[in-house]
């Protein structure tokens, strides 16, 4: 079975300091998609990033990048120089090529203080 | 380019009431998923149609919630009748097509609940 875990509940940074929010996943697809999404107070849920597993360069987007490490299974997110804004709960999500249902894990809240 | 549209925004009923929640996905796009996320939980997907037809219905309480696409359009989702295990918000999403690179966009939600 696929599986998801974000085992940072909570987190906290200094606003323009970076922080790792982890991601470990479980799956014997052998090709796979994994993604993060940011959900702010709102509710609404924002793409932020992609790495395929086949990939071989880490995914960056601005000041999110994905620090993939296919043999650990992790694909830890990283945020560079974090705002004020960035302050949302993140979750860690997976897809298998070809198949249908993406998965999500329980989400990291972060905070990012003034 | 507009958004995922969702309403209503907020939902409070009475456990064994029916409820209906409407989408309308960004045009264009042919995928389009409901998801349930209870408060505390990542979502989860409960059913993902392809235009008008479903491809995933695998964890949708079948024996209460139903959904459909009309036109391969807008889609509603109906729960009939709600227990108090179903509070939460339901999210919906599209995508242009249905490969995994594709880029989930969400709608703003429905948060429902159920007394």
């Amino acid at each position: 079975a696929q599986k998801i875990t974000q085992t940072q509940p909570g987190m906290f940074v200094q606003e323009k300091e970076a922080v790792t929010l982890d991601c470990t996943y479980d799956t014997s697809d052998q090709s796979y998609g994994l993604f993060w999404y940011k959900q702010p107070s709102s509710g609404e849920m924002i793409f932020l990033i992609y790495q395929g597993s086949y990939d071989e360069q880490n995914a960056t987007e601005g000041r999110y990048s994905l620090n993939f490490q296919k043999a650990r299974k992790s694909a830890n997110l990283v945020i560079s120089a974090s705002q004020l804004g960035d302050s949302a709960m993140y979750f860690c999500a997976m897809r298998p090529y070809g198949g249908f249902k993406t998965i999500f894990g329980a989400g990291t809240r972060l905070f990012v203080k003034a | 380019e507009a958004g995922v549209a969702q309403s209503p925004r907020y939902k409070i009923i009475e456990k064994r009431q029916s409820v209906a929640f409407w989408c309308n996905p960004i045009s264009g796009h042919a995928t389009l998923y409901w998801y349930q996320q209870i408060l505390g939980q990542g979502p989860k997907l409960l059913i993902q149609f392809q235009n008008n037809g479903v491809v995933d219905d695998s964890q949708l309480p079948k024996d209460r919630f139903s959904a459909e696409r009309l036109k391969g359009v807008d889609s509603t989702l109906k729960i009939q009748p709600a227990k108090l295990e179903d509070s939460a918000v339901y999210l919906c999403a599209s995508s242009l097509r249905s490969e995994t690179h594709n880029e989930q966009f969400f709608g703003p939600g429905t948060r429902l609940t159920v007394l």
